[in-house]
């Protein structure tokens, strides 16, 4: 078992709609969480960044960490074309730099 | 957040041949990391490279095979060696963030294929 899962998607959906993404994880010792988006040929992208359980929102995005049942969420409202991209994401210990990554889902947002 | 580059955005090689990769950031950072990203798959840290220490390596990856320099605190290098077809991916390097949130950064990648 991985200890980060994503499902992979492909996950489409029509232009403006609210977007859910997902992650659980294995390792209760994860305290830090992050949301990454990746653009094909591209590099990572950080798009929020979370320590803890809670809610963070950020524009159109909407972060959320539930410790209790390892379950992370990102929420894009109001979902544009130019968020088609795959979305990852990570998470680390407290005292350890090492991001765990989950493989990711890709996002296709339909004009 | 920093600019982070890399050299070269792709390269063709031979088995048995290395290639080394350089990342170089705008401004000055403490760690640096590098992971190897394969096709469909996720990113998984091959290593942590600290100005003047050794690099430290994860599991199931080791020195002779991914040499690390990290002369400065704006550079780093990662060498990939005796190549095989098997170590075709996208090689990325990060640097850690600004906050205490273990947030990183990434340079945009250099995709590798092995013949």
């Amino acid at each position: 078992q991985k200890e980060v899962e994503q499902d992979p998607g492909p996950l489409s959906v029509p232009e403006g709609a609210i977007v859910s993404l997902n992650c659980t994880y294995s390792n209760s010792a994860f305290q830090y969480f992050m949301w990454y988006r990746q653009y094909s040929r591209k590099g990572p992208e950080l798009l929020m960044y979370t320590y803890s359980s809670g809610n963070k929102e950020d524009g159109r995005f909407t972060a959320q960490v539930d410790k209790s049942s390892k379950y992370i969420s990102l929420f894009i409202r109001d979902s544009q074309p130019s968020d088609s991209a795959t979305y990852l994401c990570a998470m680390s210990e407290a005292g350890r730099r090492a991001l765990t990554f989950g493989s990711g889902t890709r996002l296709q947002v339909q004009p | 957040s920093a600019v982070i580059s890399q050299k070269p955005s792709r390269d063709i090689c031979q088995r048995g041949t290395s290639l080394t990769i350089q990342c170089q950031v705008d401004s000055q950072v403490t760690m640096m990391f590098w992971y190897r990203q394969q096709p469909g798959q996720s990113l998984t840290l091959i290593a942590t490279a600290n100005q003047g220490s050794e690099a430290t390596y994860e599991s199931g990856f080791v020195i002779d095979k991914f040499p690390i320099s990290r002369p400065n605190l704006t550079f780093s290098t990662l060498t990939v060696s005796n190549m095989s077809p098997e170590d075709s991916s996208i090689y990325l390097c990060s640097v850690d963030g600004p906050t205490s949130y273990n947030e990183q950064f990434f340079g945009p990648g250099t995709r590798l294929t092995v013949l």
